[in-house]
């Protein structure tokens, strides 16, 4: 079943502003990740956060999570063209499964 | 290089004729996974195992097999497709620790792209 729910479900940025999206997910979890996918290709993961952490950065990414509420953010800074893809967030219940929502489609325009 | 390996890229069939998707990984995970996208549905998980000889079900499992004779190989069967297993395939794979609370991330293969006609 899908546990995780991406907003919105599309967004379209200049280059250098800044993108932020949104998950939420209705169980608890042991971790939540973020993945990017670029046209149709494999998934690639880009930043995990833990159930006991509350933000994460990894270079232009900073993930928040808020178990009270049951959602995550993902800010990606200064974004550039390269930056266009998908963005998926993916909840570990612990329970062998990784659970995917739907998508946000970011377009960067130059 | 690590990486997971998915052959075919691209495959088109007809109904009922049965096809095996292969998957390999070079990484020793005893994880890996089965996931079919669909527009606007996300990944959707179809079988998973978790070592050799050990596979469950995911959320959509029904008209595929899996098999695990080997950690580095975790093939898809369909039996007998169906235009409805029309989608975009992805294997991936992972190191997990079923005593662990945390699970390392998944690696994707890029994808097989099945159509039935």
């Amino acid at each position: 079943s899908q546990q995780g729910e991406e907003d919105p479900q599309a967004l379209s940025i200049q280059e250098g502003e800044n993108a932020t999206m949104n998950c939420s997910y209705k169980t608890s979890i042991n971790n939540l990740q973020w993945y990017r996918q670029n046209s149709g290709r494999g998934l690639v993961h880009l930043i995990l956060i833990r159930s006991n952490e509350r933000e994460k950065h990894s270079g232009r990414l900073r993930v928040t999570l808020d178990t009270s509420k049951k959602s995550s953010s993902l800010l990606i800074t200064a974004s550039r063209a390269a930056d266009t893809a998908s963005y998926f967030c993916a909840t570990d219940a612990g329970d062998y499964k990784l659970s995917f929502g739907a998508g946000t489609t970011v377009t960067v325009r130059a | 290089e690590a990486q997971v390996t998915q052959n075919p890229r691209y495959l088109i069939t007809v109904t009922g004729k049965k096809l095996t998707v292969t998957c390999s990984q070079n990484m020793n995970h005893e994880y890996m996974s089965w996931y079919r996208q669909d527009p606007g549905l996300g990944l959707r998980q179809i079988y998973y195992s978790m070592n050799v000889e050990v596979t469950d079900k995911g959320d959509v499992p029904e008209g595929y097999k899996v098999s695990r004779k080997e950690k580095r190989n975790f093939p898809l069967i369909l039996e007998s497709p169906s235009p409805n297993q029309t989608s975009l395939y992805f294997c991936a794979s992972s190191s997990r620790n079923p005593l662990s609370s945390y699970n390392s991330p998944l690696h994707f293969g890029n994808g097989t792209r099945l159509t039935v006609t």
